[in-house]
């Protein structure tokens, strides 16, 4: 079964630095996706930045980049020029996209507090 | 606003009781999945359904049902509360069983 890690409880940021979030995960499949998802105070699950495993090319969202390291099973978030509206819990997932069984493996999450 | 609403927000309820939580996908959306977040398990997948039927099931209990109906919208069904069951609920949509899900925005459950 894939299993997701992120090994940081609690990170904290100042505003405006940057602030890089772990993620691991365990698959034996080639072909899958990776996200992030933001859970702010408001419990919303937003999605922030989406990986497809094939794809060598980090992906990027205005702020938030990841770095995939797919021989690794890494997956980590960066976010730069951090803003006080991004502090949340963070959520790590993976998904294989087999048809008829496609949820969302999640880690257990980090909570972000930034720093005015 | 994802564009997935659940009803209702917050729902207060007694041991023994059944409730009926229920999910609007975003339009044009075909999957629905349900998902619990409680305090000690973190989130976990219930159940995902597609155009009407059940396409795969997770760490779904006994007591526990769903369905999607014609329109596509969802419904779980929560029988024989236990406290343990307090959580909050979340449905996600996606238009296939590709593509990104979005979540709405939760019903909080809570069994006293």
């Amino acid at each position: 079964a894939q299993t997701v890690t992120q090994s940081q409880p609690e990170m904290s940021v100042q505003e405006a630095e940057t602030v890089t979030l772990s993620c691991t995960y365990d698959t034996s499949e080639s072909d899958y996706y990776l996200f992030w998802y933001k859970q702010p105070p408001s419990r919303q699950m937003i999605l922030v930045i989406r990986q497809e495993a094939y794809k060598q090319q980090n992906a990027t969202e205005n702020r938030f980049s990841v770095n995939f390291q797919k021989a690794a099973k890494s997956f980590s978030l960066k976010i730069s020029d951090s803003q006080l509206g991004d502090a949340a819990m963070y959520f790590c997932a993976y998904r294989t996209p087999n048809s008829g069984n496609t949820p969302l493996v999640f880690g257990k999450g980090t909570r972000l507090s930034v720093i005015a | 606003d994802s564009g997935v609403t659940q009803t209702p927000k917050h729902l207060i309820t007694a041991t023994g009781q059944r409730v009926t939580l229920r999910c609007s996908p975003r339009s044009g959306d075909l999957s629905v999945y349900w998902y619990q977040q409680s305090l000690d398990q973190g989130l976990q997948f219930l159940i995902q359904y597609y155009n009407g039927e059940e396409r795969a099931k997770g760490n779904i209990l006994e007591r526990f049902s769903a369905q999607q109906f014609p329109d596509l919208h969802s419904e779980l069904n929560l029988s024989s509360l236990e406290l343990g069951d307090s959580a909050l609920y979340f449905c996600a949509s996606s238009v296939g069983g590709r593509d990104t899900q979005y979540f709405g925005p939760g019903t909080r459950l809570t069994v006293l």
